[in-house]
């Protein structure tokens, strides 16, 4: 029940297609659900979050989606750029003193 | 300092020997994890300090790993006559809230074991 799946494991994408990556989760007690962006070499690095009460949140050409009843969410990155290769985790997280629980993972590469 | 900050940035170390590693949080933040992250994985949680609270030490994957920390600020995390298999890079990061705010991460601690 406090797992986050992550789909696909790796992704590639031609420049200026859109990457889609996709999460669920099985907790309904889990109400805030962030995106890591990490390059290599650095820590993972907050990109863009969401609460429930709202179906979708979009930070310029990122986007996230939210489908409660589903129990999913995903990232949309529009206008892919090379420079927006990288790996990608989502995760979900609780109040209460809860540890985030992460996704596994989404390699990312956008050929240029 | 206005992030994480971890150290070493590098270890290198012969099988067998012990190693510390050091996580310096953000300062006020009551959350702090422990990850590691084998070369193009994913984050393999360790532990969890939130507060004064008991830590999860559910992730750690033997009795060879171990970590403190000092109230709410510093925290070590050691590994006892480490193994090949330990080598990874090791993050720190943490949070000012009780789940509802992003995690900060450090840039690791990358350990190699020879």
């Amino acid at each position: 029940q406090q797992q986050v799946k992550q789909s696909p494991q790796s992704l590639i994408v031609q420049k200026g297609g859109i990457s889609i990556i996709n999460c669920a989760y099985e907790n309904t007690a889990f109400d805030y659900f962030p995106w890591y962006q990490q390059f290599p070499g650095k820590g993972p690095a907050l990109l863009i979050a969401i609460r429930p009460d709202v179906s979708e949140k979009k930070e310029g050409r990122f986007t996230i989606s939210f489908n409660k009843s589903a129990k999913q969410f995903s990232l949309h990155i529009m206008d892919s750029q090379p420079g927006d290769s990288a790996t990608y985790f989502c995760a979900a997280s609780k109040p209460g003193g809860f540890k985030t629980i992460f996704g596994a993972g989404t390699r990312l590469f956008v050929k240029a | 300092g206005a992030g994480v900050s971890q150290s070493p940035s590098n270890k290198v170390t012969e099988k067998g020997k012990d190693v510390e590693l050091r996580c310096d949080p953000i300062s006020g933040h009551t959350a702090l994890y422990w990850y590691r992250q084998r070369l193009g994985q994913g984050l393999e949680f360790l532990i969890y300090f939130q507060g004064n609270s008991a830590p999860d030490k559910s992730g750690l994957p033997s009795d060879r790993f171990s970590a403190e920390r000092t109230g709410e600020s510093v925290s070590t995390l050691t590994i006892q006559r480490t193994q090949q298999e330990d080598s990874a890079v090791y993050l720190c990061a943490s949070s000012s809230d009780r789940g509802l705010s992003p995690l900060h991460f450090g840039n690791g601690t990358r350990l190699t074991v020879t």
